[in-house]
């Protein structure tokens, strides 16, 4: 089967640095993807990662091990607008030849003045 | 370039009623997919449509929901009859590729069964 972890919630202070890990055992590995979401919006898409290694993106890093399987995104000089969930996706590879995006539950993140 | 777009963003129906929903994808974007999200969990794949084709709906309950997508651009999904359980967020993506591309979602429509 397909497993993905993430925690369920965190809190930082506007201004600081946190770091969001997620955690997979998957079959079929091949790429992984950070989405942001605010309450009653869209999945925004923020990174991709397929290989190991750091991808910057402005305030937003990700980070891969696909041997340890872990990943984790990095956000800095927090601003309050960041206040969302932050989702985790692993994309695998189906017997069927087809790839399907397979989503952990979400972390959600509040940033306090 | 405008993104995905759903209707109805909201919709309250009682149980044993029909529903539908209604997604228009990113221009160019040849593949679709449905997703339904409960609260507090992430999206689970419904459906994937490449052009006309549903490619993926092993996880599409048949017995209630079918889902189309004429002439392989706009998508409808429908739920007949209505279930307290189906009540979620039932979000729209699409990509340009034959699933390997980035997925953009749609704001989704949040369903409420009563």
């Amino acid at each position: 089967g397909q497993n993905i972890d993430q925690p369920t919630e965190m809190t930082a202070t506007e201004g600081a640095i946190v770091q969001i890990n997620c955690t997979y055992q998957t079959s079929g590995f091949n790429g992984l993807f950070w989405y942001q979401q605010h309450a009653g919006e869209a999945p925004t898409f923020l990174s991709y990662n397929v290989l190991d290694g750091l991808e910057e993106k402005g305030r937003f890093s990700s980070f891969l091990s696909r041997s340890k399987g872990y990943s984790y995104l990095l956000l800095k000089e927090l601003q309050m607008k960041d206040s969302a969930s932050y989702l985790c996706a692993v994309r695998v590879s189906m017997n069927t030849g087809f790839q399907k995006l397979v989503f952990g539950t979400g972390t959600r993140l509040l940033v306090s003045p | 370039e405008a993104g995905v777009v759903q209707s109805p963003r909201y919709k309250i129906i009682e149980k044993k009623q029909p529903v539908a929903f209604w997604c228009n994808p990113i221009s160019g974007h040849n593949t679709l997919y449905w997703y339904l999200q409960n609260l507090g969990q992430g999206p689970e794949l419904l459906i994937r449509y490449e052009n006309e084709e549903a490619v993926d709906d092993s996880q599409l309950p048949k017995d209630r929901f079918s889902a189309e997508r004429l002439k392989g651009v706009d998508s409808t999904l429908k739920i007949q009859p209505a279930e307290l359980g189906d009540s979620a967020v039932y979000l729209c993506a699409s990509s340009r590729g034959t699933g390997t591309d980035t997925q953009y979602f749609g704001p989704g429509t949040r369903l409420t069964v009563l």
